[in-house]
């Protein structure tokens, strides 16, 4: 079936350093694909999206380009915050579209 | 706009003992419903979605069960709860045009 693979974490990074977090797919067709966001103690955000090959998404700085020539969705940041310490997931539609296969997550620790 | 409200936010409970979880969301009608459950440090496992009132679908078989009596509530249950079921609850709803989830604030269920 469908399926996400992330880089495991934690990844502990200092302060204003540059940010990538790596995201595969399992490349049937050309789903869309995401970036979501968990804070301690919350829901799951939307961060970013892409519905399309060479589509860039971004927000709050983070930015993931989709390459279907190697199927990855890979986050980056160029300065991170302290406030950006989160788990972050990657996303894709599972088989039959109706929902969203999810990766294991990667927990992002910015210490000041 | 639209919003989704999940409670109870937390909830302790022994062995044994009934659960009910609901979630509504409100701003949108007909959308896609869904329950996933997040265990400690790892990644989200779809439980149930449903396409429309009285539709739900099994994704895991286990000791839970879904229901959806109106358009916008969407309710998780057990009638005997394992040391197992322990863990991070999260409702989310999808509409029919877009292929992104929007997520509520969760509900930690500890079952002692």
């Amino acid at each position: 079936g469908n399926s996400v693979t992330q880089m495991e974490g934690p990844v502990t990074l200092s302060e204003e350093a540059f940010l990538t977090i790596n995201c595969t797919y399992t490349a049937t067709g050309y789903p869309s694909l995401f970036w979501y966001v968990q804070y301690p103690g919350e829901g799951l955000q939307l961060l970013l999206k892409a519905t399309k090959a060479d589509d860039k998404g971004s927000n709050k700085g983070f930015e993931a380009t989709y390459r279907k020539e190697t199927t990855s969705f890979h986050l980056e940041k160029g300065s991170v915050q302290v406030s950006d310490s989160a788990v972050y997931f990657c996303a894709r539609p599972d088989t039959g579209r109706r929902a969203l296969t999810f990766g294991s997550g990667t927990r992002l620790q910015v210490q000041p | 706009s639209q919003t989704i409200h999940q409670w109870p936010a937390t909830l302790v409970q022994p062995v044994g003992s009934p659960l009910s979880l609901e979630c509504t969301v409100e701003g949108t009608s007909n959308p896609n419903l869904y329950w996933y459950r997040q265990a400690a440090g790892r990644g989200l496992q779809l439980l149930f979605y449903s396409v429309g009132i009285g539709q739900i679908s099994s994704e895991v078989p286990q000791n839970l069960s879904a229901s959806r009596p109106q358009d916008r509530q969407f309710i998780l249950s057990s009638k005997k709860l394992l040391l197992s079921d322990s863990g991070f609850y999260l409702c989310a709803w999808k509409d029919g045009r877009g292929g992104e989830l929007f997520f509520g604030e969760g509900s930690r269920l500890t079952v002692l």
